[in-house]
Protein backbone atom coordinates (compact mmCIF):
# COMPACT_ATOMS: atom_id res chain seq x y z
CA UNK A 1 0.00 0.00 0.00
CA UNK A 2 0.77 3.96 -0.33
CA UNK A 3 3.28 5.04 1.96
CA UNK A 4 2.90 8.60 0.97
CA UNK A 5 -1.02 9.96 0.54
CA UNK A 6 -1.69 13.26 -1.60
CA UNK A 7 -4.61 14.77 -1.24
CA UNK A 8 -6.51 15.74 -4.03
CA UNK A 9 -5.90 13.77 -6.63
CA UNK A 10 -7.23 16.65 -8.92
CA UNK A 11 -8.64 20.07 -8.49
CA UNK A 12 -9.74 22.60 -10.57
CA UNK A 13 -9.93 26.22 -9.43
CA UNK A 14 -10.78 29.90 -10.73
CA UNK A 15 -7.51 32.12 -11.88
CA UNK A 16 -6.87 33.96 -8.58
CA UNK A 17 -8.14 31.75 -5.79
CA UNK A 18 -5.72 29.30 -3.31
CA UNK A 19 -5.79 26.12 -3.74
CA UNK A 20 -4.59 23.59 -0.86
CA UNK A 21 -2.59 20.23 -1.46
CA UNK A 22 -2.06 18.07 1.51
CA UNK A 23 0.96 15.76 1.54
CA UNK A 24 0.85 12.83 4.43
CA UNK A 25 3.50 10.21 5.48
CA UNK A 26 1.40 6.93 6.18
CA UNK A 27 2.71 4.83 9.10
CA UNK A 28 6.10 6.82 9.52
CA UNK A 29 7.52 10.37 10.46
CA UNK A 30 8.68 12.38 7.70
CA UNK A 31 10.90 15.66 8.98
CA UNK A 32 11.93 16.13 5.39
CA UNK A 33 9.19 16.34 2.90
CA UNK A 34 9.69 17.62 -0.80
CA UNK A 35 7.52 19.15 -3.36
CA UNK A 36 8.21 18.79 -7.35
CA UNK A 37 6.47 20.05 -10.00
CA UNK A 38 5.87 18.64 -13.47
CA UNK A 39 4.74 20.07 -16.54
CA UNK A 40 2.97 17.65 -19.76
CA UNK A 41 5.55 15.66 -21.57
CA UNK A 42 8.60 16.81 -18.76
CA UNK A 43 10.37 15.80 -16.34
CA UNK A 44 10.29 16.59 -12.12
CA UNK A 45 11.23 19.73 -10.87
CA UNK A 46 12.24 20.25 -7.39
CA UNK A 47 10.30 23.75 -5.81
CA UNK A 48 11.34 23.34 -2.59
CA UNK A 49 11.80 21.39 1.03
CA UNK A 50 9.45 21.23 3.71
CA UNK A 51 10.86 21.25 6.97
CA UNK A 52 8.73 20.07 9.92
CA UNK A 53 8.50 23.17 12.53
CA UNK A 54 10.47 25.33 10.54
CA UNK A 55 10.44 27.51 7.27
CA UNK A 56 10.72 25.67 3.89
CA UNK A 57 13.70 25.56 1.64
CA UNK A 58 12.71 26.70 -2.07
CA UNK A 59 14.74 26.60 -5.15
CA UNK A 60 15.63 28.96 -7.26
CA UNK A 61 13.50 30.68 -9.59
CA UNK A 62 10.06 29.31 -6.88
CA UNK A 63 8.32 32.29 -5.66
CA UNK A 64 7.80 31.12 -1.82
CA UNK A 65 4.96 34.01 -1.38
CA UNK A 66 3.18 31.98 -4.21
CA UNK A 67 3.72 28.55 -3.25
CA UNK A 68 3.31 27.99 0.44
CA UNK A 69 4.18 25.28 2.25
CA UNK A 70 3.19 24.26 5.75
CA UNK A 71 5.06 21.33 7.57
CA UNK A 72 2.96 21.37 10.80
CA UNK A 73 3.87 18.03 11.87
CA UNK A 74 6.37 14.61 11.37
CA UNK A 75 3.27 13.35 8.84
CA UNK A 76 2.00 16.06 7.17
CA UNK A 77 3.10 19.26 4.95
CA UNK A 78 0.72 20.82 3.13
CA UNK A 79 1.14 23.27 -0.08
CA UNK A 80 -0.54 26.06 -0.79
CA UNK A 81 -0.92 27.49 -4.60
CA UNK A 82 -2.30 31.13 -3.86
CA UNK A 83 -3.31 33.64 -6.58
CA UNK A 84 -3.70 30.46 -9.12
CA UNK A 85 -3.28 31.68 -12.49
CA UNK A 86 -3.31 29.13 -15.88
CA UNK A 87 0.00 28.69 -16.05
CA UNK A 88 -0.08 27.27 -12.55
CA UNK A 89 -1.84 24.02 -14.12
CA UNK A 90 0.69 21.54 -13.28
CA UNK A 91 1.32 18.08 -11.50
CA UNK A 92 2.34 18.65 -8.39
CA UNK A 93 3.80 15.38 -6.22
CA UNK A 94 5.28 15.28 -2.39
CA UNK A 95 7.92 12.96 -1.45
CA UNK A 96 9.39 11.90 2.28
CA UNK A 97 12.15 9.86 3.32
CA UNK A 98 11.62 7.49 5.84
CA UNK A 99 13.27 8.45 9.32
CA UNK A 100 11.82 6.43 11.73
CA UNK A 101 11.81 2.39 10.58
CA UNK A 102 9.20 0.72 11.94
CA UNK A 103 9.43 -2.10 10.03
CA UNK A 104 9.10 -0.76 6.93
CA UNK A 105 10.66 0.05 3.75
CA UNK A 106 13.90 0.88 3.88
CA UNK A 107 14.94 4.00 5.30
CA UNK A 108 16.96 4.87 2.26
CA UNK A 109 14.37 5.13 -0.31
CA UNK A 110 12.10 8.05 -0.92
CA UNK A 111 8.45 7.37 -1.51
CA UNK A 112 6.05 9.77 -3.39
CA UNK A 113 2.82 10.39 -3.11
CA UNK A 114 0.23 9.62 -6.32
CA UNK A 115 0.46 13.41 -7.16
CA UNK A 116 -2.31 15.87 -7.39
CA UNK A 117 -3.49 17.00 -10.44
CA UNK A 118 -3.92 21.16 -10.42
CA UNK A 119 -5.69 23.03 -13.63
CA UNK A 120 -6.44 26.59 -13.20
CA UNK A 121 -9.19 28.21 -15.47
CA UNK B 1 18.06 22.82 -11.39
CA UNK B 2 17.62 19.47 -14.13
CA UNK B 3 21.10 17.69 -14.32
CA UNK B 4 19.85 14.47 -15.88
CA UNK B 5 19.91 13.80 -18.80
CA UNK B 6 17.91 10.80 -20.24
CA UNK B 7 18.70 8.91 -23.60
CA UNK B 8 16.98 8.03 -25.53
CA UNK B 9 14.06 10.67 -24.99
CA UNK B 10 11.75 7.94 -26.53
CA UNK B 11 12.02 4.11 -27.43
CA UNK B 12 9.21 2.12 -29.18
CA UNK B 13 9.89 -1.70 -29.13
CA UNK B 14 8.47 -4.91 -29.34
CA UNK B 15 6.91 -7.07 -26.40
CA UNK B 16 10.11 -9.64 -25.25
CA UNK B 17 12.34 -7.31 -26.61
CA UNK B 18 15.07 -5.68 -23.76
CA UNK B 19 14.70 -2.34 -23.76
CA UNK B 20 18.18 0.03 -22.50
CA UNK B 21 18.19 3.66 -21.03
CA UNK B 22 21.00 5.57 -20.29
CA UNK B 23 21.22 8.56 -18.21
CA UNK B 24 24.13 10.97 -17.47
CA UNK B 25 24.73 13.17 -14.46
CA UNK B 26 26.93 16.38 -13.99
CA UNK B 27 27.79 16.66 -10.08
CA UNK B 28 28.77 13.99 -7.37
CA UNK B 29 26.30 11.59 -6.26
CA UNK B 30 25.79 9.47 -3.40
CA UNK B 31 23.29 7.22 -4.80
CA UNK B 32 21.36 7.07 -8.24
CA UNK B 33 17.76 5.48 -8.34
CA UNK B 34 15.39 5.02 -11.23
CA UNK B 35 11.59 5.61 -11.33
CA UNK B 36 8.49 4.66 -13.50
CA UNK B 37 5.84 6.65 -13.67
CA UNK B 38 3.20 5.61 -15.95
CA UNK B 39 0.93 8.54 -17.74
CA UNK B 40 -0.43 11.08 -15.03
CA UNK B 41 0.31 9.11 -12.16
CA UNK B 42 2.96 8.92 -9.49
CA UNK B 43 6.11 7.61 -9.28
CA UNK B 44 7.47 3.81 -8.94
CA UNK B 45 10.66 3.46 -7.14
CA UNK B 46 12.21 0.28 -9.11
CA UNK B 47 15.91 0.45 -7.88
CA UNK B 48 18.83 2.70 -6.15
CA UNK B 49 22.71 2.00 -6.68
CA UNK B 50 24.79 3.29 -4.19
CA UNK B 51 27.65 5.86 -5.71
CA UNK B 52 30.26 2.55 -4.58
CA UNK B 53 28.52 0.31 -6.45
CA UNK B 54 28.51 -0.94 -9.96
CA UNK B 55 25.54 -3.12 -10.72
CA UNK B 56 22.72 -4.29 -9.21
CA UNK B 57 19.92 -6.48 -10.07
CA UNK B 58 16.32 -6.73 -9.15
CA UNK B 59 14.08 -9.14 -11.09
CA UNK B 60 14.27 -8.01 -14.93
CA UNK B 61 16.04 -5.12 -14.00
CA UNK B 62 19.51 -4.54 -14.17
CA UNK B 63 21.19 -0.99 -13.41
CA UNK B 64 24.63 -0.18 -13.53
CA UNK B 65 26.29 3.15 -12.45
CA UNK B 66 29.93 4.49 -14.06
CA UNK B 67 30.60 7.68 -11.54
CA UNK B 68 33.29 8.07 -14.05
CA UNK B 69 31.52 8.86 -16.52
CA UNK B 70 28.78 9.95 -14.15
CA UNK B 71 26.13 7.93 -16.54
CA UNK B 72 24.11 4.68 -15.37
CA UNK B 73 21.85 2.74 -17.65
CA UNK B 74 18.74 0.60 -16.62
CA UNK B 75 17.70 -2.47 -18.81
CA UNK B 76 14.73 -4.01 -18.93
CA UNK B 77 14.86 -7.44 -20.08
CA UNK B 78 12.19 -9.48 -21.95
CA UNK B 79 9.92 -6.52 -22.03
CA UNK B 80 6.11 -6.54 -21.39
CA UNK B 81 3.34 -4.27 -22.47
CA UNK B 82 2.69 -3.28 -18.88
CA UNK B 83 6.23 -1.91 -19.13
CA UNK B 84 5.36 0.82 -20.95
CA UNK B 85 6.02 3.84 -18.93
CA UNK B 86 8.31 6.91 -18.62
CA UNK B 87 11.30 5.81 -16.84
CA UNK B 88 13.82 8.60 -15.15
CA UNK B 89 16.57 8.53 -13.49
CA UNK B 90 17.24 10.64 -10.30
CA UNK B 91 20.53 11.38 -8.12
CA UNK B 92 20.65 11.77 -4.70
CA UNK B 93 23.81 14.12 -3.68
CA UNK B 94 24.14 13.49 -0.04
CA UNK B 95 21.97 10.60 0.84
CA UNK B 96 21.49 12.19 4.61
CA UNK B 97 17.70 13.16 3.68
CA UNK B 98 18.81 16.83 3.47
CA UNK B 99 18.22 17.20 0.00
CA UNK B 100 15.81 16.46 -2.81
CA UNK B 101 16.48 14.66 -5.81
CA UNK B 102 17.41 16.00 -9.06
CA UNK B 103 15.44 14.29 -12.19
CA UNK B 104 16.70 13.40 -15.58
CA UNK B 105 14.43 14.43 -18.66
CA UNK B 106 12.98 10.79 -18.71
CA UNK B 107 12.98 8.12 -21.63
CA UNK B 108 9.23 7.27 -22.67
CA UNK B 109 9.23 3.84 -23.58
CA UNK B 110 6.80 1.91 -25.47
CA UNK B 111 6.07 -1.56 -25.72
CA UNK B 112 4.32 -3.05 -28.67
CA UNK B 113 2.71 -6.39 -28.02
Amino acid sequence: GAVVSQHPSWVICKSGTSVKIECRSLDFQATTMFWYRQFPKQSLMLMATSNEGSKATYEQGVEKDKFLINHASLTLSTLTVTSAHPEDSSFYICSARIIVDRGGPSGNTIYFGEGSWLTVV
Amino acid sequence: SQQGEEDPQALSIQEGENATMNCSYKTSINNLQWYRQNSGRGLVHLILIRSNEREKHSGRLRVTLDTSKKSSSLLITASRAADTASYFCATDKTGGGADGLTFGKGTHLIIQP
